[in-house]
């Protein structure tokens, strides 16, 4: 197994960009979780999806950012518009179902909005 | 709301030493709490998995018990190595299926 695929692995863009994350979850897997990972914050929750479908969105912090999973094997978070404050690491993590069976993370995708 | 803190936030000891990490949860209604390890720049790798109902899991140097009645989890790491230098973050995750990240405690095992 590839385990969690998220990319791109690094972005940078400028204010007001429409940046687009994108994940791909473990087969099998039932829930996806996104995290944002800051030095001052730490690891936030920003949502979470259980079949497809998104049960607690409430770490989402702003109408900016905005999730979907069409299918069981793949995510989108998107930023629009960007700004700097949203610079961060951005997790993608799957489970084998919606109460954390374990959590398997992938590599994260580096944002830096200037 | 659940409360995740990890002490002490940074941790230096010399190769070969046993070593305790903690981690303290406000709430005792949890599903599980995991451990892992993240290297600088690097994503979140598992290390061990202990269900509510679990005391305790190994995994070769490693050891995490949990006492929910207390609200503690510890790490316990055996024969420290230099490779073992990581941050060590534990997650609380509730019934509900939410989760509570700690802010981590950075080990460095020097040579």
């Amino acid at each position: 197994d590839a385990g969690v695929i998220q990319s791109p692995r690094h972005e940078v863009t400028e204010m007001g960009q429409e940046v687009t994350l994108r994940c791909k979850p473990i087969s099998g897997h039932n829930s996806l979780f996104w995290y944002r990972q800051t030095m001052m914050r730490g690891l936030e929750l920003l949502i979470y999806f259980n079949n497809n479908v998104p049960i607690d969105d409430s770490g989402m912090p702003e109408d900016r950012f905005s999730a979907k999973m069409p299918n069981a094997s793949f995510s989108t978070l998107k930023i629009q518009p960007s700004e700097p404050r949203d610079s961060a690491v951005y997790f993608c993590a799957s489970s084998p179902n919606g109460q954390g069976d374990g959590y398997t993370f992938g590599s994260g995708t580096r944002l830096t909005v200037v | 709301k659940q409360e995740v803190t990890q002490i002490p936030a940074a941790l230096s000891v010399p190769e070969g030493e046993n070593l305790v990490l903690n981690c303290s949860f406000t709430d005792s209604a949890i599903y599980n709490l995991q451990w892992f390890r993240q290297d600088p720049g690097k994503g979140l790798t598992s290390l061990l998995l202990i269900q509510s109902s679990q005391r305790e899991q190994t995994s070769g140097r490693l050891n995490a018990s949990l006492d929910k009645s207390s609200g503690r989890s510890t790490l316990y790491i055996a024969a420290s190595q230099p490779g073992d230098s990581a941050t060590y973050l534990c997650a609380v995750i509730s019934n509900a299926g939410k989760s509570t990240f700690g802010d981590g405690t950075t080990l460095t095992v020097k040579p």
